[in-house]
């Protein structure tokens, strides 16, 4: 068990540049989320795919994000022309309902820093 | 609206001390509670206590209890060590849909030898 890894760890760009990120899950994880944290907050929630079908989306998900998961397996999140305040630490978490009553397993995180 | 408060923001105590972190939670329709520890700049990891009844669940140092009367969960730590330091963050899991999960906003915690 590998766990869930996230790429890149921290991303630093430019006010109106597109960003992308990676989420490799635990492998047998059917479950895949996606969170954003600001300093001193809890995470919140992005989006939830259930293998490749993307299932729910919060409404903080703007039409400047959107996420994918075309095989069931890994997963992208990207942001179109950031704005600063999307500075944040996007995490990234899978599940699987066998395992521990769907307990979600972390990734590290990436941190955006839009300047 | 779904919250879950937690308390103190913060906390400083001395290695070796206990300490109780607090949880208030309105959330429904509530499956269960987890309590997850989270270094700075890394992801939340589960301290593997989940409580959905009224209980109290304990995994070495930690022992998180549960009232679902008062909707009110601690999460009690024993003999504190520095690299207890961390934040730790009340997680309420909805009994709905995906089961979509509420976070506090933490108690950050300061083991000072």
């Amino acid at each position: 068990d590998t766990g869930v890894s996230q790429d890149p760890r921290h991303k630093i760009t430019k006010r109106g540049q597109n960003v992308t990120f990676r989420c490799d899950p635990i492998s047998e994880h059917n479950r895949l989320y996606w969170y954003r944290q600001t300093l001193g907050q809890g995470p919140e929630f992005l989006t939830y795919f259930q293998n490749e079908a993307q299932l729910e989306k919060s409404r903080l998900l703007s039409d400047r994000f959107s996420a994918e998961r075309p095989k069931g397996s890994f997963s992208t999140l990207e942001i179109q022309r950031t704005e600063q305040g999307d500075s944040a630490m996007y995490l990234c978490a899978s599940s699987s309902y066998s395992t521990d009553h769907n307990e979600q397993f972390f990734g590290p995180g990436t941190r955006l820093t839009v300047l | 609206k779904n919250q879950v408060e937690q308390s103190p923001q913060s906390l400083i105590i001395l290695e070796g001390k206990n300490c109780t972190l607090q949880c208030n939670y309105t959330v429904s329709p509530f499956s269960n509670l987890r309590w997850y520890k989270q270094d700075t700049g890394r992801g939340p990891v589960s301290l593997k206590i989940m409580t959905f009844s009224e209980n109290t669940k304990s995994n070495g140092r930690y022992t998180a209890t549960l009232d679902a009367d008062t909707k009110q969960s601690s999460l009690h730590i024993t003999a504190s060590q520095l690299s207890d330091s961390a934040s730790y963050i009340c997680v309420v899991r909805l009994n709905t849909g995906f089961q979509k999960l509420v976070f506090g906003t933490g108690t950050r915690l300061l083991v000072s030898p």
